[in-house]
């Protein structure tokens, strides 16, 4: 039901940069912010950027979000091999009476 | 410091409705600063928002769950709590709540439980 499109996978050797892309519509992304996860199996997943571009306190500066129109992207510069995890953008979208989705995640492997 | 905890049975049978709860500690769920939430994670899949509850007690929801679902808020014990009715076995997930922080043009959840596992089977 995710109306947020992400890349299946993606991958990058230590210290190389990374670019996930989310790709929503105008009920979502196209109104309102963006939000990315990062999931470790097992684990609750974590807030990594809030609000398009704002990063939580702890949350290091090689991890970037972005948006332009319906899309949105992540970026990790610097990948490290403890950056290996999926990653879900998110966003309210306006539409019925307005709910959140959830992309369809990204996993991120570091080769 | 913000902290959730879900609850509830990890063994739900088929047909019958599925019943969590979140305890909050660290805030009071009748705070205006925060809305909470239920999301969920089945094998092999992504993650799902099941929906939110604000501290007015409005809810929003999951329109492929609405028909099923209902969260409500219960201040005596500073918790909230998931009913899913009509349970089938695409429902077995780890069950999560989390924190919500909302306003205009933004919402976004940012203090999660660790998540209780459901099973649905006979």
């Amino acid at each position: 039901q995710s109306v947020l499109t992400q890349p299946p996978s993606a991958s990058e050797t230590p210290g190389q940069r990374v670019t996930i892309s989310c790709s929503g519509s105008g009920s979502n992304i196209g109104s309102n912010t963006v939000n990315w996860y990062q999931h470790l199996p097992g684990t609750a997943p974590k807030l990594l950027i809030y609000s398009t571009n704002q990063r939580p306190s702890g949350v290091p500066d090689r991890f970037s979000g972005s948006k332009s129109g319906t899309s949105a992207s992540l970026a990790i510069s610097g990948l490290q091999s403890e950056d290996e995890a999926d990653y879900f953008c998110a966003a309210w979208d306006n539409s019925l009476n307005g709910f959140y989705v959830f992309g369809t995640g990204t996993k991120v492997t570091v080769l | 410091q913000l902290q959730l905890h879900e609850s509830g049975p990890g063994l739900v049978k088929p047909s019958e409705t599925l019943s969590l709860s979140c305890y909050v500690s660290g805030a009071f769920v009748s705070n205006n600063r925060y809305s909470w939430g239920w999301i969920r994670q089945a094998p092999g899949k992504g993650l799902e928002w099941i929906g939110s509850i604000y501290y007015t007690g409005r809810t929003y929801y999951n329109p492929s769950l609405k028909s099923r679902v209902g969260i409500s808020l219960d201040t005596s014990n500073n918790q909230f709590s998931l009913k899913l009715t009509s349970v089938t076995a695409a429902d077995t997930a780890v069950y999560h709540c989390a924190t919500a922080r909302h306003g205009a043009g933004y919402y976004y959840m940012d203090v999660w439980g660790k998540g209780t596992t459901v099973t649905v089977s006979s």
